[in-house]
C-alpha cells in the first residue's frame, strides 16, 4: 500500500523559480525519503530527513518534515529545465521497508 | 559500477511465459529490496532481503511470483505463466539494513506482456 500522497499532483514553473511540493502521510515514521525520476527511468535519491530533525538542506534542495501534521515539504530554489520530473517521497518505518507516495509532477519551463 | 545493476532493462514476453529479472546491489549493502511500478504511480513494495533470508512479502506478490536472494549477494524476480496485468516496470533498490540509511535504486527492467 502506498502511505505518502504528494501534492500537488503536477506544477508547471518558470526556469528560476521556486518549486514547493508537499508529502502527507499516515503512520509513525522513522524517516522519509524524496526521490526524483525521470520519464520512464530509475529513482534517484535526493535527502533522507529523520524523524527527530525538522530541515535539511542539500545544494538547492530544502526539505522540512513535521511529525506532529505528519507531512513533509521538499522546496527546489532557482530550478533549472532540468529539473523537470517527478518526485516521490517515501516513508520508512520500524517494518524496514518503506512506502512511496503518488508523485508530484514538475514541469520547469525554460 | 557501484550502483544498483538491473537486467534486462526491457523484456517483451508472450502471456502465459515465464520471466526471471536480476538484480546486483550496491556490494556493501545487505538489504535487499523489489518494487513494482506502473504508468503514472508511484513504485508498489513488493518484498526485501536481509542478507539471503526474504523477511516480509507485500500481498501484491501473488503466489506467481517468487524472489531469491541465495548468496546474499544478487537477487532474482521470477514471474510465472505472465498475464498482460503483470505489465511495469520491476525496480531494485539496496541500502545498507540500518535504520534511517538511504536506499538507492537500479535503473529498472520494463516488462510488456503481449
Amino acid at each position: 500500500s502506498q502511505q505518502g500522497e504528494e501534492d500537488p499532483q503536477a506544477l508547471s514553473i518558470q526556469e528560476g523559480e521556486n518549486a514547493t511540493m508537499n508529502c502527507s502521510y499516515k503512520t509513525s515514521i522513522n524517516n522519509l525519503q524524496w526521490y526524483r525520476q525521470n520519464s520512464g527511468r530509475g529513482l534517484v535519491h535526493l535527502i533522507l530527513i529523520r524523524s527527530n530533525e525538522r530541515e535539511k538542506h542539500s545544494g538547492r534542495l530544502r526539505v522540512t518534515l513535521d511529525t506532529s501534521k505528519k507531512s513533509s515539504s521538499l522546496l527546489i530554489t532557482a530550478s533549472r529545465a532540468a529539473d523537470t520530473a517527478s518526485y516521490f517521497c517515501a516513508t520508512g518505518s520500524t517494518g524496514n521497508q518503506f512506502y512511496f507516495g503518488t508523485g508530484t509532477s514538475l514541469t520547469v519551463i525554460p | 559500477d557501484t550502483g544498483v545493476s538491473q537486467d534486462p532493462r526491457h523484456k517483451i514476453t508472450k502471456r502465459g511465459q515465464n520471466v526471471t529479472f536480476r538484480c546486483d546491489p550496491i556490494s556493501e549493502h545487505n538489504r535487499l529490496y523489489w518494487y513494482r511500478q506502473t504508468l503514472g504511480q508511484g513504485p508498489e513494495f513488493l518484498t526485501y532481503f536481509q542478507n539471503e533470508a526474504q523477511l516480509e512479502k507485500s500481498r501484491l506478490l501473488s503466489d506467481r511470483f517468487s524472489a531469491e536472494r541465495p548468496k546474499g549477494s544478487f537477487s532474482t524476480l521470477e514471474i510465472q505463466r505472465t498475464e498482460q496485468g503483470d505489465s511495469a516496470m520491476y525496480l531494485c533498490a539496496s541500502s545498507l539494513g540500518q535504520v534511517n540509511t538511504e536506499a538507492f535504486f537500479g535503473q529498472g527492467t520494463r516488462l510488456t506482456v503481449v
